[in-house]
């Protein structure tokens, strides 16, 4: 298993400006994943970051506004830009056994974030 | 495209048994996976079908019919606490992909 730190829980911001989530796993992964899952929704990955590369967007999702580091094998961060009230939602982030054959994802608990 | 369709919500008696279904559309299928989510909780992981047939783990148990690109979770003897949501997801170049969700309500 992987036990995943995510910081902050939760936070409220002013919309205009910018907030970053932190996401600490206890054991060295090749990929991280960030996902958003709005109220009553799915879970929708908006990205997937590698150490020492950029990382890889999903489809509506783009680096200005949701820019990622990802520096060495147990930490990354996603960075929500310049916030509008759209981007309230539950950021999450994941990683996976590095095998294709192991399915299982972990999860950390998640950054309620509501902007204002 | 890619998508995993599943009924929004389901609604059952604690103590009884509950199919949650789930058809999918996708290239690239390893197999399919179930998730759990407590409101305000971060999903966990509950099985996982790499072949067609019935996995049992416990009260719960999943089915894949890759043939018809369906599957489906049974939770049996039904307890309140198995109140959550429940996505079916696939895991494609270790990318994982959810479902809609399910939202299960047990009554007592």
């Amino acid at each position: 298993s992987a036990v995943i730190s995510q910081k902050p829980s939760r936070d409220i911001c002013q919309r205009g400006t910018s907030l970053t989530i932190q996401c600490q796993v206890d054991s060295q992964v090749t990929m991280m994943f960030w996902y958003r899952q709005q109220p009553g929704q799915s879970l929708t990955l908006i990205a997937t970051a590698n150490q020492g590369s950029e990382a890889t967007y999903e489809s509506g999702f783009v680096i200005d506004k949701f820019p990622i580091s990802r520096p060495n094998l147990t930490f990354s961060t996603l960075t929500v830009s310049n916030m509008s009230p759209e981007d309230s939602s539950i950021y999450l982030c994941s990683v996976g056994r590095d095998r294709r054959e192991n399915t299982e994802a972990f999860f950390g608990q998640g950054t309620r974030l509501t902007v204002v | 495209g890619q998508s995993l369709e599943q009924p929004s919500e389901v609604t059952a008696v604690e103590g009884a048994i509950v199919q949650i279904n789930c058809t999918y559309q996708t290239s690239g299928f390893y197999g399919l996976s179930w998730y759990q989510q407590h409101d305000g909780g971060a999903p966990t992981f509950l099985s996982y079908n790499a072949l067609d047939g019935l996995e049992e783990t416990g009260r719960f148990s999943s089915f894949l019919s890759r043939s018809d690109s369906y599957g489906y979770l049974l939770l049996q003897e039904l307890q309140m606490k198995d109140s959550a949501s429940y996505f079916c997801a696939y895991k494609s170049y270790q990318k994982v992909t959810f479902g809609t969700g399910t939202k299960l309500q047990v009554i007592p």
